[in-house]
C-alpha cells in the first residue's frame, strides 16, 4: 500500500511566523504535490515536483515555497504566515513509471494562523 | 484554470439506495479518477479509468469513462452509512502538465434525516 504521511494533523501558528509542513512517501514516487483545500474552492495546486531539487509553480504559489532535497520528502514553507493561509493542506505523490495520474494523498494538515 | 463540473453538489441517501453522480468537462480528458474524502482526512483513490467507454467496478462502486472523453460517472449501489463523505472526480486533459490533475469541487453525500 502507498503510504503518504504528513508531519502534523493540526497546527496553530501566529501571523508572521515561518511554518514548515513536511510530507514523506514510501513508494519511491518521482512526483509530489502540495494542495490547499478550502470550502467552496475545492483542491488548488500550490507547487509540485517531478524530481529531487526540481519544483514547479502550481495555480496559487504566492506566499509559499517548497523544498525537495530527497526523493521521499517534499516540504512546504510559509515564509511569513498570514491569516488567509488558514486552510487544510494536502500532500500527494504519484509515479512517473506506472499509472502516472494516480495521485495518493496524505491525511492532511489543518493549519490555523491567528 | 480549467475546472470540472461535478454534480450534484450534495445529496442525501437512505441506506440501501443506489447513488449516481457525474463529472463533465469542456475539453477531452485521457484519464478520469474518482476519490472519496472522509471528514478531516485526505482523499482516497477509489477508481481510475484510462480508456473511453471503460467501465470499472470496485465493490459496490462502478465508474465509467464517457465515450466522448468529456465526462465520467460514479454509481454506488445499495448504499450503507459509511458511504457518507465527499466524492471528487479528477482528470488529466490532453496538453496538460505531466502528472497534474484537474479536480471537481466534490459531491457531498449525507444521510437522510
Amino acid at each position: 500500500d502507498v503510504k503518504v504521511t504528513q508531519s502534523s494533523r493540526y497546527l496553530v501558528k501566529r501571523t508572521g511566523e515561518k511554518v514548515f509542513l513536511e510530507c514523506v512517501q514510501d513508494m519511491d514516487h518521482e512526483n509530489m504535490f502540495w494542495y490547499r483545500q478550502d470550502p467552496g474552492l475545492g483542491l488548488r495546486l500550490i507547487y509540485f515536483s517531478y524530481d529531487v531539487k526540481m519544483k514547479e509553480k502550481g495555480d496559487i504559489p504566492e506566499g509559499y515555497s517548497v523544498s525537495r532535497e530527497k526523493k521521499e520528502r517534499f516540504s512546504l514553507i510559509l515564509e511569513s504566515a498570514s491569516t488567509n493561509q488558514t486552510s487544510m493542506y494536502l500532500c500527494a505523490s504519484s509515479s512517473h513509471r506506472v499509472r502516472l495520474y494516480e495521485q495518493y494523498f496524505g491525511p492532511g494538515t489543518r493549519l490555523t494562523v491567528t | 484554470g480549467q475546472q470540472l463540473n461535478q454534480s450534484p453538489q450534495s445529496m442525501f441517501i437512505q441506506e440501501g439506495e443506489d447513488v449516481s453522480m457525474n463529472c463533465t468537462s469542456s475539453s477531452i480528458f485521457n484519464t478520469w479518477l474518482w476519490y472519496k474524502q472522509d471528514p478531516g482526512e485526505g482523499p482516497v483513490l477509489l477508481i481510475a479509468l484510462y480508456k473511453a467507454g471503460e467501465l470499472t467496478s470496485n465493490g459496490r462502486l462502478t465508474a465509467q469513462f464517457g465515450i466522448t472523453r468529456k465526462d465520467s460517472f460514479l454509481n454506488i449501489s445499495a448504499s450503507i452509512p459509511s458511504d457518507v463523505g465527499i466524492y471528487f472526480c479528477a482528470g488529466q486533459n490532453y496538453g496538460g502538465s505531466q502528472g497534474n490533475l484537474i479536480f471537481g469541487k466534490g459531491t457531498k453525500l449525507s444521510v437522510k434525516p
